[in-house]
This record gives C-alpha cells, structure tokens and sequence, in this order.
C-alpha cells in the first residue's frame, strides 16, 4: 500500500523559503501510474490545491502560487519536495502531500499532513 | 472552477439518510471525487468519477451526478460516518467545495 510522509519545519520566517519533503513507501516515485501533489488547508480557505508533478518532472502549479512555487522529485530517496518563497503569514497552514493515478487527478492517497506556521 | 457544497452543517440522527449536494460553477462532467475527512486527519477518498467507490468504501455511501450537480448520499449514518465531506473537481485544475459537516442530530 501506497504511504507519504512529510516533513521539514514547522515554523518558518516571513519572507523566507517553505520547504518541505514528502516521502513514498510502498510504491517508485519514478512510475509513471502516479502523479504527486501538494494540498493545503486553512480554516478560512479549506482545502487548496498547491501543485503536482510527475516522475518526468513535469509540473502543474496552481496560477494563484505559480510565482512562487516549485517542486521537484529524487529519485534515489523516493521523495518529492515543495518549495513555497516569500512567504507571509497568509501561508500558515496544514501541508499535506498526496498522490493519484495519472488516470484521474483525483488523491487516492494521503500524508497524515505537517502544519507550518509563518511567523518571525 | 468554483465549487460550492450545501449544506454548511447537516444533522443527522444515527440510522437515518444524508444527502449532501455540490455543485460546480460550470461542467465538468463525471470529473467529481468526494473525500471525507476526520479531525486531526487527513481526507479520506470515497468517491471518483463522480459515482464510482475506491477500494473499501463500504456500499452505504453512492454518489451521483454530470455536469455541474453532484449528490453523495449516506444511506444508514454509522457513527463513523459523523465527520466532514468535501467535493473536488478534476477537469480545470484542481478545486474544493467548502465542505459539510455532518453532524449527530
């Protein structure tokens, strides 16, 4: 069965770079039957989808965090990271990674989620 | 693609139906996945395709809809069930509905 964990800091500064990391057991980050995504959740924008990639390294970016958002996968470490710069309080929230079949960009598959926090 | 779900709040007494609505801002034909989500968890898939159960989803849950109206109905609400249900389109993009609570009656 297909699992996701992340991590990376729970706190980060404003105007600083998120990073965090999402490692896959349970399945290759290079099959090609999944794309990996980013989501994230707020209490006043609920749940809001950040990005995803597939192992060939294409990526699909929200418009709304497209300049300020990159992801990227390694293959060695069967992980997929995600990259948010400049950010504000506004991007205080529960990250959580996910993964679908590339049949449907639905998430079959979830991360328990990571909660950051922006503040200096 | 905007997708609003209603209910906010739905109550519900253990036994009986619920039937939860969203609808999208323009068609997106069978596109619809339905998730419900616990606290202090993450969502759970129930629902893609806009009608088709993922793997152990028990039978109690169907769901329906094309184009922009889309229903999940709970036939007999175990108190596992009790818990937040979002809607997600996949043909723009990805968006979210807002989310319904349910909640014991």
């Amino acid at each position: 069965q297909l699992q996701l964990q992340e991590s990376g800091p729970g706190l980060v500064k404003p105007s600083e770079t998120l990073s965090l990391t999402c490692t896959v057991s349970g399945a290759s980050i290079s099959s090609s039957d999944y794309f990996w995504a980013w989501i994230r959740q707020t209490p006043e924008k609920g749940l809001e989808w950040i990005g995803h990639i597939y192992s060939s390294g294409s990526t699909f970016y929200n418009s709304s965090l497209k300049s300020r958002v990159s992801m990227s996968v390694d293959t060695p470490k069967n992980q997929f990271s995600l990259k948010l710069h400049s950010v504000t309080a506004a991007d205080t929230a529960v990250y959580f990674c996910a993964a679908g079949f590339y049949t449907g960009w639905f998430l079959s598959f979830w991360g328990q989620g990571t909660v950051v926090a922006v503040s200096s | 693609t905007i997708m609003t779900q209603s209910p906010a709040t739905l109550s519900v007494s253990p036994g009986e139906r619920a039937t939860l609505s969203c609808r999208a801002s323009q068609s997106i034909n069978s596109k619809l996945a339905w998730y419900q989500q616990k606290p202090g968890q993450a969502p759970r898939l129930l629902i893609f395709d806009a009608s088709t159960r993922a793997t152990g989803v028990p039978a109690r849950f169907s769901a329906s809809g094309s184009g922009t109206e889309f229903t999940l109905t709970i036939s007999s609400l175990q108190s596992e069930d009790f818990a937040l249900y979002y809607c997600q389109q996949y043909i723009n993009w990805l968006s979210f509905g807002g989310g319904t609570k349910v909640e014991i009656k």
